[in-house]
């Protein structure tokens, strides 16, 4: 059984740096074809793609963001970080760290996510 | 805005048959496979249908996919009240890199 959990503050000031962890379990970033990543939903609004580190640690950022974002792995600990730099009250949203799997055709899916957590950017 | 085209909202009676459609580009859809998410009220998205017409194990045959050049859509038989939700449409984009969503469809059972 794949589930995903989001950690990290609930409130940053601006220009801070916001870190937040997802700690995984039901399987392992050290196998081939598993990645995972991060997206975003402001209130009321749409999912965003952030970030996503695959098993042989590629990375891949959304480039509008790609300056102040940073994925990585700690693989014995089932855990991946992402870092956003410079926090700005449109950063506010709920963050979602998802389980991304690529099938056999070289497609691929966000098929398992966290509960997501709300971060708000506020002086 | 969103790299793929949703409708803002769509609208069904219960047992109806319901259709959501996304518009993308070459780069996206065009070359790569569609995926749909349902997000039920302050919940996190679920995946509903992958490469463009597959169900994950559990999703209901009510619920199927489609894609045609750079268009995908979401058909919904049978519509029930639980199906009110928010549906999002998702591909990889080869130009960027990465993925991208649409602006997402609120889905409305009168």
């Amino acid at each position: 059984q794949i589930t995903l959990k989001e950690s990290g503050p609930t409130l940053v000031k601006p220009t801070q740096t916001l870190t937040l962890t997802c700690t995984f379990s039901g399987f392992s970033l050290s196998t081939s074809g598993v990645a995972v990543g991060w997206i975003r939903q402001p209130p009321g609004k749409a999912l965003e793609w952030l970030a996503l580190i695959y098993w042989d640690d590629d990375k891949r950022y959304r480039p509008s963001l790609k300056s102040r974002l940073t994925i990585t792995k700690a693989t014995s600990k089932n855990q991946v970080v992402l870092t956003m730099t410079n926090m700005d009250p449109v950063d506010t949203a709920t963050y979602y760290c998802a389980h991304h799997l690529h099938y056999y055709d070289n497609s691929a899916s966000w098929d398992y996510w966290g509960q997501g957590t709300l971060v708000t950017v506020s002086s | 805005q969103s790299v793929l085209t949703q409708p803002p909202s769509a609208s069904g009676t219960p047992g109806q048959r319901v259709t959501i459609s996304c518009s993308g580009s070459s780069s996206n859809i065009g070359s790569n496979t569609v995926n749909w998410y349902q997000q039920l009220p302050g919940t996190a998205p679920k995946l509903l249908i992958y490469r463009n017409n597959q169900r994950p194990s559990g999703v209901p045959d009510r619920f199927s996919g489609s894609k045609s050049g750079t268009s995908a859509s979401l058909a919904i038989s049978g519509l029930q009240s639980e199906d009110e939700a928010d549906y999002y449409c998702a591909a990889w984009d080869d130009s960027l890199n990465g993925w991208v969503f649409g602006g997402g469809t609120k889905l409305t059972v009168l």
